[in-house]
């Protein structure tokens, strides 16, 4: 099992701000997924990202694939206080995922 | 999109009781469930795999006897935490995969469970 790191593990900013949020691995992913978790909820699956290099969007989150796929960000703009939640990064293995350690963000109105 | 439910929501219970939280798939069948466990601010932590209709495959270093979990049918899960202690109280998400889904895992609400 390798380990995921996200980072920053909290990140606190105000509405309107950009920022980035990175997951980094020991070794090379086969594919990696972005969840959001709001309080009290289960993850919800965000985006799937498999080759080096892919960038994909969804309206203000921009998620993009390390070339070697060991490290993947997400890039949130203007952010919103809709966008609080826990962002996941997580390896889908043979038969399970493997969660990265999470980074908890708050935007503040 | 396909949907996940857990019941109950959450639940407080005294130390040495047994707790089930059910995992149930709306609308499409599991081929296979998985429970998780996460502590305030962490992430999620695999506790166990199971198939319909076998056995559970469990964690390395989680209790297959304190956590008793019976996948009988291809919609329901469930896990029973057995003879509850302060130190179980976390929060219990399942998540459901069919093999129609694209090898997606969908998840359920989660049960927060408190044990006094």
């Amino acid at each position: 099992t390798q380990l995921l790191e996200q980072s920053p593990q909290f990140l606190s900013i105000q509405e309107g701000e950009n920022l980035t949020v990175y997951c980094n691995s020991s070794s090379v992913f086969s594919s990696l997924q972005w969840y959001r978790q709001e309080p009290g909820e289960g993850p919800v699956l965000l985006v799937t990202v498999v080759t080096g290099g892919e960038v994909k969007k969804l309206k203000r989150l921009t998620f993009q694939f390390g070339d070697a796929r060991k490290d993947s960000s997400l890039h949130i703009t203007a952010a919103q206080p809709g966008d609080t939640g826990l962002y996941l990064c997580a390896e889908p293995g043979a038969n399970n995922l493997f969660f990265g350690t999470g980074t908890r963000l708050t935007v503040i109105p | 999109g396909a949907v996940v439910s857990q019941h109950p929501s959450w639940v407080i219970c005294k130390s040495g009781t047994s707790v089930k939280i059910e995992c149930r798939s709306l609308d499409f069948q599991a081929t296979t469930m998985f429970w998780y466990r996460q502590f305030p601010k962490k992430s999620l932590m695999l506790m166990a795999t199971s198939n319909e209709g076998s056995k559970a495959t469990y964690e390395q270093g989680v209790e297959k006897d304190k956590f008793l979990i019976n996948h009988a049918s291809l919609t329901l899960s469930t896990l029973t935490v057995t003879s509850a202690h302060p130190e179980d109280s976390s929060f219990y998400i399942c998540s459901a995969k069919g093999h129609l889904l694209r090898n997606e895992q969908f998840f359920g609400p989660g049960t927060r469970l408190t044990v006094l």
